[in-house]
């Protein structure tokens, strides 16, 4: 049982290229969220997903694209990367509910020059 | 609209002293709350939660925490603080009548336990 597994763990992008953050769950699980982490911001929702099919955004969605085509997986693209978009970025899942804890990737470092 | 803080970015205690990570909440319902735990270069992990019922939980590693209603408050606690519990605390929120894809994170504590 592997769990939430993210590729790559590390990344260098030049300014303006596309790349697509991989995220895949093997419990099943019917939620799924993309996260990034920023020193001294916490974890901020980018987009997220209540199933296959059904995705919505979070609260910095901009630049991002998700689809949820399986529910094993939730890939994250980057269209045209910015530096701004420089940080961790983490996956995680959850069985559904929202007294439900989250499990998580071990995470994704991604630098954009 | 759910909201978290944690008012110290830091706690520094000496092992074999409790420690104490803060967290207070606001959510429009009733709230469901998270504490995770996060080591260098490493993925969030969970430690214990409130549902409902009795105001402490008890989680992994030694781990509890109160909930308080009338502070809006989830303290994380441990009566006897161990070197290797230095990490990255994180609270989170749900509002019961929200998905389970929105939690609302606090900024994190940086523990720190010295020998």
């Amino acid at each position: 049982n592997a769990g939430v597994t993210q590729t790559p763990k590390f990344q260098v992008l030049k300014t303006g290229q596309s790349m697509t953050l991989q995220c895949a769950q093997d419990m099943n699980h019917e939620y799924m969220s993309w996260y990034r982490q920023d020193p001294g911001m916490g974890l901020r929702l980018i987009h997220y997903s209540v199933g296959a099919g059904i995705t919505d955004q979070g609260e910095v969605p901009n630049g991002y694209n998700v689809s949820r085509s399986t529910t094993e997986d939730f890939p994250l693209r980057l269209l045209s990367a910015a530096p701004s978009q420089t940080s961790v970025y983490f996956c995680a899942s959850s069985p559904g509910g929202p007294n439900t804890e989250a499990f998580f990737g071990q995470g994704t470092r991604l630098t954009v020059v | 609209a759910q909201s978290v803080a944690q008012p110290e970015d830091q706690v520094n205690v000496a092992e074999g002293n409790p420690l104490t990570v803060k967290c207070t909440y606001s959510v429009s319902g009733n709230p469901y709350l998270f504490w995770y735990v996060q080591y260098p270069n490493r993925g969030l992990q969970f430690l214990l939660k409130y549902i409902t019922g009795d105001n402490l939980v008890k989680g992994s590693y030694g781990f509890e925490a109160e909930f308080n209603k009338s502070q809006t408050s989830f303290h994380l606690k441990k009566p006897s603080a161990l070197v290797s519990d230095s990490a990255l605390y994180f609270c989170a929120v749900r509002d019961h009548n929200t998905n389970a894809g929105k939690s609302t994170f606090g900024d994190g504590t940086t523990l720190t336990v010295k020998p």
